[in-house]
């Protein structure tokens, strides 16, 4: 079964230092991935996604994201973190048809001034 | 151009009653998915509808059913409710050549 794993339930960075979020799936093609932010009580922004061509993907806010087939990952990075990025981060695989999302259990992710 | 919109924000039901949520697809968007998002939890996946039609479903009980309208404004209808419903439930929209779906700020339901 296709599944999204984000094995960091929280992470604690200072302000200013890069960040890493990781992200596997599980899925038998090529997957349509995601990455989304959900700051308190509110709905999920787009950061980034990839759908094929360029492994290395810009999104907004300074994110970047890596797709590493060999791997099974989808790693979220941005080099310089500010504390208005403490938020939960969810990672995300479409499935062809249907589009329906399946969603990893987030990483909260908390910033030290 | 007007995003994703569910009324109403929040609201708390007793178990065994029906509630109601709804959604206003973003302009240009005729595809809504509908999302349970327990507290702690990432989104699952409940149905998503096109031109008025069910276009998939997870792994829901029927109590969980939904509409969607002419104008792709969408409602979630649950029924004999429980406990366990309470939850932040998205609504989505995306139109079909796009996969991306864009979010609406939610509806928190407790159950009491």
């Amino acid at each position: 079964a296709q599944s999204v794993t984000q094995p960091d339930i929280h992470i604690t960075v200072s302000e200013g230092a890069s960040l890493e979020l990781r992200c596997n799936y599980s899925y038998g093609a090529t997957p349509y991935l995601f990455w989304y932010v959900q700051s308190p009580g509110q709905g999920l922004q787009l950061l980034l996604k990839y759908f094929s061509g360029d492994t290395l993907v810009q999104g907004i806010k300074g994110f970047e994201a890596e797709f590493k087939r060999s791997q099974s990952s989808f790693n979220l990075r941005k080099p310089s973190v500010h504390w208005s990025d403490a938020a939960e981060y969810f990672c995300a695989v479409a499935l062809s048809g249907t589009y329906k999302y399946i969603f990893g259990t987030g990483t909260r992710l908390k910033v030290l001034a | 151009e007007t995003g994703v919109t569910q009324s109403p924000t929040h609201l708390i039901k007793t178990r065994g009653q029906q509630v109601t949520l709804r959604c206003s697809s973003q302009s240009g968007h005729n595809t809504v998915s509908w999302y349970q998002q327990a507290l702690g939890q990432g989104p699952q996946f409940i149905f998503q509808y096109y031109r008025e039609e069910e276009n998939g479903r997870g792994n829901f009980p029927p109590r969980f059913s939904g509409l969607q309208f002419p104008n792709y404004s969408s409602e979630l209808n649950v029924n004999a409710l429980e406990l366990d419903d309470s939850a932040l439930y998205l609504c989505a929209s995306s139109s079909p050549e796009q996969v991306t779906q864009y979010f609406g700020p939610g509806t928190r339901l407790t159950v009491l």
